[in-house]
C-alpha cells in the first residue's frame, strides 16, 4: 500500500527566503502526484498536478517537480511572502479506483 | 464558479443521534469521495463513488453510509455518531476514476459528537 512522507514536519523561514519542502513515496506506480494548501480550519486548495509521465508544474512563483524512479517529489517557493504561510499537503493517486494517499503535510510559517 | 460545496460547515451532535453531511459538485464530475482528516493521522479516504449507483468502501468506512443517486450530490450518512467519528470531513471529486485527474475538494465539515 502507497505511504506518502512529508519532510519536514514544520518550517519556519524569513520572508523573502526560497525555499523546498520534500514529499516521498513508497510505490512508484503512481499516477500523478497534487500539491495542496490548507489554511487553518480550511479546505484543501489544489496548488499543482503533475502526471507521472511529466518532470515538473509551475506556477507562478511555485515549482513542483516529480522523480517516479526514486520515490519523490518536490515543491519550491521562491520569494516567500507572509501569505505563504499554511500548511502544504503532497498526495499521491494509484491506478483504478484508488483515492489520494497524502502525507500528514508540512505547516509553513513565513516570517514578516 | 466550479466548487464542491459541504453543508453544513460546523455540526455538534449528540451520540446516536443520525446526521447526513451533504456535498455537491457543479462540475459534471463522475468520481467523488468521502475524507476525514484527524491530529497526527492526516486525511484518510471514508468512501467513494466512481459514478451514479457506485459507490465503495475506502480505507475508515466503519459507522458510515453513503448515497450516489444523482451525479452532483454525495451525501455521507452517520447513522448512530460515536465520538470517534469526531473529525474534519472533506468531500472532493474529481472528473472521473481514471488516475490522471486532479481532486477539487469542498470547504469542510467540521463534526462534535459528544
Amino acid at each position: 500500500k502507497q505511504e506518502v512522507t512529508q519532510i519536514p514536519a514544520a518550517l519556519s523561514v524569513p520572508e523573502g527566503e526560497n525555499l523546498v519542502l520534500n514529499c516521498s513515496f513508497t510505490d512508484s506506480a503512481i499516477y500523478n502526484l497534487q500539491w495542496f494548501r490548507q489554511d487553518p480550519g480550511k479546505g484543501l486548495t489544489s496548488l499543482l498536478l503533475i502526471q507521472s509521465s511529466q518532470r515538473e508544474q509551475t506556477s507562478g512563483r511555485l515549482n513542483a517537480s516529480l522523480d517516479k524512479s526514486s520515490g519523490r517529489s518536490t515543491l519550491y517557493i521562491a520569494a516567500s511572502q507572509p501569505g505563504d504561510s499554511a500548511t502544504y499537503l503532497c498526495a499521491g493517486r494509484g491506478g483504478g479506483a484508488d483515492g489520494l494517499t497524502f502525507g500528514k503535510g508540512t505547516h509553513l510559517i513565513i516570517q514578516p | 464558479e466550479a466548487q464542491v460545496t459541504q453543508n453544513p460547515r460546523y455540526l455538534i451532535t449528540v451520540t446516536g443521534k443520525k446526521l447526513t453531511v451533504t456535498c455537491s459538485q457543479n462540475m459534471n464530475h463522475e468520481y467523488m469521495s468521502w475524507y476525514r482528516q484527524d491530529p497526527g493521522l492526516g486525511l484518510r479516504q471514508i468512501y467513494y463513488s466512481m459514478n451514479v449507483e457506485v459507490t465503495d468502501k475506502g480505507d475508515v468506512p466503519e459507522g458510515y453510509k453513503v448515497s450516489r443517486k444523482e451525479k452532483r450530490n454525495f451525501p455521507l450518512i452517520l447513522e448512530s455518531p460515536s465520538p470517534n467519528q469526531t473529525s474534519l470531513y472533506f468531500c472532493a471529486s474529481s472528473l472521473s476514476g481514471g488516475a490522471y485527474y486532479g481532486y477539487t475538494f469542498g470547504s469542510g465539515t467540521r463534526l462534535t459528537v459528544v
